[in-house]
């Protein structure tokens, strides 16, 4: 089984400085895409940045950048100049099915990490 | 703007009653998601469809179905309302390999009193 794992119940981090919010994650798969969602308290979910497994170059979105580790399974998201508005739960989240299957596209997702920003 | 929209953003029903969570989408996208959310559980998949009327159980289907007669639609039912199926509930759509992430609805938040 896939599994998807955010060790990080709470974060807290100060306006304008960086924080990262780490993941984990398992799989047998070797090609494979990942993602960071953001869930804001007015609940809509939001994709921030999306990984691709065979790409060697970490991801990057304006201030959001990931920390992609395939050999040790870590997809951490970093945050740096960090804002009020990015105040939110932050999910990330791994495909559960096998490419080809009609479960794939599938996501699980971990547990989230509230993010708390203060000014 | 594309969009997923779920029908109601609160709901309140009593205990014992069937209970009907409409979701839309407008992107003709294969994929559509019914996922339930609780404090420290993150989210947990109840049914997924990849076609019309084709389902597929996801990790917590008891005490739920679903019901996908056109693409754009996909529905949750709730037979018999209990207090446990208190919650949030999501609503998400996607490309057939979900390449591209999901799209999310803004969630339902259903207490069962």
């Amino acid at each position: 089984a896939q599994t998807v794992t955010q060790s990080q119940p709470e974060m807290s981090v100060q306006e304008a400085e960086t924080v990262t919010l780490s993941c984990t994650y398992d799989t047998s798969e070797s090609d494979y895409y990942l993602f960071w969602y953001k869930q804001p308290p007015s609940r809509q979910m939001i994709l921030v940045i999306r990984q691709e497994a065979y790409k060697q170059q970490n991801a990057t979105e304006n201030r959001f950048s990931v920390n992609f580790q395939k050999a040790a399974k870590s997809f951490s998201l970093k945050i740096s100049d960090s804002q009020l508005g990015d105040a939110a739960m932050y999910f990330c989240a791994f495909p559960m099915g096998h490419a080809g299957g009609t479960s794939y596209g599938k996501l699980t997702f971990g547990q989230g990490t509230i993010l708390t920003v203060h000014p | 703007d594309v969009k997923v929209t779920q029908s109601s953003r609160y709901l309140v029903k009593r205990t014992g009653e069937k209970v009907f969570l409409e979701c839309v989408q407008d992107m003709d996208h294969e994929n559509m998601f019914w996922y339930r959310q609780d404090p420290g559980l993150g989210l947990r998949l109840i049914y997924f469809s990849y076609d019309v009327k084709m389902k597929e159980k996801g990790d917590i289907p008891e005490g739920y179905s679903v019901s996908r007669e056109k693409k754009e639609r996909f529905s949750l039912i709730l037979e018999s309302a209990s207090t446990n199926q208190t919650s949030m509930y999501l609503c998400a759509s996607s490309l057939w390999d979900s390449f591209n992430g999901y799209t999310f609805g803004s969630g339902t938040r259903l207490t069962v009193v």
